[in-house]
């Protein structure tokens, strides 16, 4: 059974800084897929990782997948305020059904 | 864009009622989803539907739930008789394809249900 766990779960950060969310899953998997979430709005979908050693990039956030050590990291470069929500990321258990970790609430303060 | 829409958007029901949740996929789409959200807790799978039938489902989606598409454009989740531990947001999901398919699922603003 796949299991996703992200760290860390709770952020709060300062205009102009860089950080990384770190996302690790405990089975092999060929994928994985970084959602946002804004406070009582839908998953947005930000980046589809598909192969060992992608690297996504739009605008401050850049998401990669190493498959073999089972991590994918979220990084923030120079962070803005609208860029404060919880992001998820999750990757599949058999075809259709999409696991999420915890979430890590980002809160981006001037 | 095209997007996933869900009706109502907040919904308040009193427990042992039942309670259906309606949701509009993206029209080119052939997978549907529910997922729930509890209250700060995880995105939880609920089922999953193609070819009009359910294709996989979780230990949560048991008797009491239902789904539907009864026409070429709704895609429904019932839930026959509510109980306190029902309330939760839940989120209708769809995508072209499975996971093979490379294209992330895409989800509605969500049905956040109150059982009282």
């Amino acid at each position: 059974e796949l299991k996703v766990e992200q760290n860390p779960l709770f952020l709060s950060m300062q205009e102009g800084k860089n950080y990384t969310i770190y996302c690790n899953y405990s089975t092999t998997s060929d994928r994985l897929y970084w959602y946002r979430q804004d406070p009582g709005k839908s998953l947005e979908s930000l980046f589809v990782l598909l192969s060992n050693g992608a690297v996504k990039q739009e605008g401050r956030l850049m998401a990669s997948l190493d498959t073999k050590a089972r991590l994918s990291t979220l990084h923030i470069t120079a962070a803005v305020h609208d860029l404060s929500a919880t992001y998820f990321c999750a990757g599949y258990q058999g075809a259709q059904k999409l696991v999420f970790g915890q979430g890590t609430r980002l809160t981006i303060n001037p | 864009e095209p997007e996933v829409t869900q009706t109502p958007s907040h919904q308040v029901t009193q427990m042992g009622q039942e309670v259906i949740l309606r949701c509009v996929p993206i029209s080119n789409h052939l997978y549907f989803y529910w997922y729930r959200q509890i209250l700060g807790q995880k995105v939880e799978f609920l089922v999953s539907f193609y070819n009009n039938e359910i294709s996989e489902k979780s230990e949560i989606f048991d008797d009491q739930f239902s789904v539907e598409r009864p026409d070429g454009s709704n895609f429904t989740l019932k839930i026959r008789s509510t109980k306190l531990e029902d309330s939760a947001m839940y989120f209708c999901a769809s995508s072209e394809g499975d996971r093979y398919s490379n294209q992330p699922q895409h989800f509605g603003d969500g049905t956040r249900l109150s059982i009282l």
